[in-house]
């Protein structure tokens, strides 16, 4: 069982709809990421949040809206997006602090584009 | 930069045959290193974690993997496998909280 929890799963959408993908932990972590995954590819960071804020932006077209409302919570919210950002979108979470901590990855969600 | 390169993109093994999974990483401070498991539909979960000390170290599953960096390698291994354990399996270093993963192997297991 996973502790990091997503929602939905499976979102199909058209490329003028706004959709958002929701990413929840309880385990006090209080760094968490969200990465893009294609088909038979390793992950990619897509946006990195410590303490509630926006610590890394590896270039992300502005069409993805990454939102820490707080500790627990992340959204992604997506607007306008094109057929090639189809893919598994996967988040994650870490204890914040110094030195490296392992990263807590949810299921994802299957994001498919019409 | 960082980079790490798993060199087999695919691997078949029979059920109860060991198994070794090949590592490389280039980066210039002390490594971070960790193995995660991809199963079909679902996120990554962590086997185990290199950060200093022994360089053997012990996994989730059954898993083990040795940090040798003279060879700049991190080779999954187990010695007997399970036909659950068919997955894609991806190594992975941490640069300042962001990871670097490599290309990833799939694991096949023949019964």
């Amino acid at each position: 069982d996973t502790e990091v929890t997503q929602t939905p799963k499976h979102l199909v959408m058209g490329m003028t709809n706004k959709k958002s993908l929701k990413c929840e932990q309880h385990m006090g972590h209080r760094a968490m990421y969200w990465y893009k995954q294609k088909a038979k590819k390793p992950p990619e960071l897509m946006f990195v949040y410590s303490y509630e804020k926006l610590s890394i932006n590896e270039s992300v077209p502005s069409r993805f809206s990454p939102e820490c409302p707080n500790s627990s919570l992340l959204n992604l919210h997506l607007h306008a997006l094109q057929p090639e950002d189809s893919a598994l979108y996967l988040c994650a979470s870490s204890p914040a602090g110094t030195g490296p901590q392992p990263q807590h990855f949810g299921d994802g969600t299957r994001l498919s584009i019409l | 930069a960082q980079s790490v390169t798993q060199p087999d993109i695919h691997i078949t093994v029979s059920e109860g045959a060991s198994l070794e999974l090949r590592c490389n990483y280039s980066y210039g401070a002390t490594p971070y290193l960790f193995w995660y498991v991809q199963s079909p539909g679902q996120g990554l979960q962590l086997l185990l974690k290199y950060f200093s000390g022994d360089t053997l170290v012990q996994g989730i599953k059954g898993f083990e993997a040795e940090f040798k960096r003279s060879q700049s390698s991190f080779n999954l291994r187990k010695p007997s496998v399970h036909w659950s354990d068919a997955a894609e399996y991806f190594c992975a270093v941490d640069a300042g909280n962001m990871l670097t993963f490599g290309g990833g192997t799939r694991l096949m297991v023949k019964p």
